[in-house]
C-alpha cells in the first residue's frame, strides 16, 4: 500500500542546535513529496517539495529536505533550529491510483527549548 | 487579502442534523480539497475537485458530500452528523491538480467541529 510515515511524534531540539524530522515513505512509481508546517490554531502551509534533480531541497524559512532513495526517506532538517521553529510538521506524498492525491502524515511536534 | 476563508469558525451540532461547511476562495485556484485533522492520524482527505464541475472521493468520503458549481466554492455537507465525524475540517486550494507542476496546497483557518 502506498503510504507515508512520520515515525515520531514529538523531537526536542535546544535552540541553535540542528534538528531532523524523519520521514519515510512507500509509492509505486517515483516518489513526489512534500513538507508543510502548522501553527497553533492556523492551517498547513506548504515548505518545500522534491519532484525530481537534486536531492537536497531547500524551501521556507530555513529548512531544507533531504531525499534518499534507497533509504525511502525525506527528512526535514535545519542547521540552527529556533523557539519561533516550534509547530507541527507534516510530511507528504502524491499517490497514485484512480487519480493523484496527496497523503499526509501523521505530523510530528517539534519543540524547541530556549 | 487573498486567500482562502472557511465558515463558521466553530460549531457544535446535535447529533442527526445537517451541517454544511463553507470553503471560498480567492486565487481562482483549479483545485480545492476538504481534510478533517484528528489526533494521531495527520490530515486525511475527504472529498477534493481539480475543476469547477467535477468532484473524487478522498480517503473518508462516507456521511460527507460536496459540490463545485464555480470556481471560489466549495461547500462540504454532511447530511446527518455522528458523533465520530468530530473534527476539525480544513478546506485547501491549489492551482493545479495534484501530481501537477503547481500542485503546492494552500490551506484556509480550519473549522472546529463537535457532534454530540
Amino acid at each position: 500500500a502506498q503510504s507515508v510515515a512520520q515515525p515520531e511524534d514529538q523531537v526536542n531540539v535546544a535552540e541553535g542546535n540542528p534538528l531532523t524530522v524523519k520521514c519515510t515513505y512507500s509509492v509505486s512509481g517515483n516518489p513526489y513529496l512534500f513538507w508543510y508546517v502548522q501553527y497553533p490554531n492556523r492551517g498547513l502551509q506548504f515548505l518545500l517539495k522534491y519532484i525530481t534533480g537534486d536531492n537536497l531541497v531547500k524551501g521556507s524559512y530555513g529548512f531544507e529536505a533531504e531525499f534518499n532513495k534507497s533509504q525511502t526517506s525525506f527528512h526535514l532538517k535545519k542547521p540552527s533550529a529556533l523557539v519561533s521553529d516550534s509547530a507541527l510538521y507534516f510530511c507528504a506524498v502524491r499517490v497514485y491510483s484512480s487519480a493523484s492525491k496527496i497523503i499526509f502524515g501523521s505530523g510530528t511536534r517539534l519543540s524547541i527549548r530556549p | 487579502i487573498a486567500g482562502i476563508t472557511q465558515a463558521p469558525t466553530s460549531q457544535i451540532l446535535a447529533a442527526g442534523r445537517r451541517m454544511t461547511l463553507r470553503c471560498t476562495q480567492d486565487m481562482r485556484h483549479n483545485a480545492m480539497y476538504w481534510y478533517r485533522q484528528d489526533l494521531g492520524l495527520g490530515l486525511r482527505l475527504i472529498h477534493y475537485s481539480n475543476t469547477a464541475g467535477t468532484t473524487g472521493k478522498g480517503e473518508v468520503p462516507d456521511g460527507y458530500s460536496v459540490s463545485r458549481a464555480n470556481t471560489d466554492d466549495f461547500p462540504l455537507t454532511l447530511a446527518s452528523a455522528v458523533p465520530s465525524q468530530t473534527s476539525v475540517y480544513f478546506c485547501a486550494s491549489s492551482e493545479g491538480p495534484a501530481g501537477g507542476p503547481k500542485d503546492e496546497q494552500f490551506f484556509g483557518p480550519g473549522t472546529r467541529l463537535t457532534v454530540l
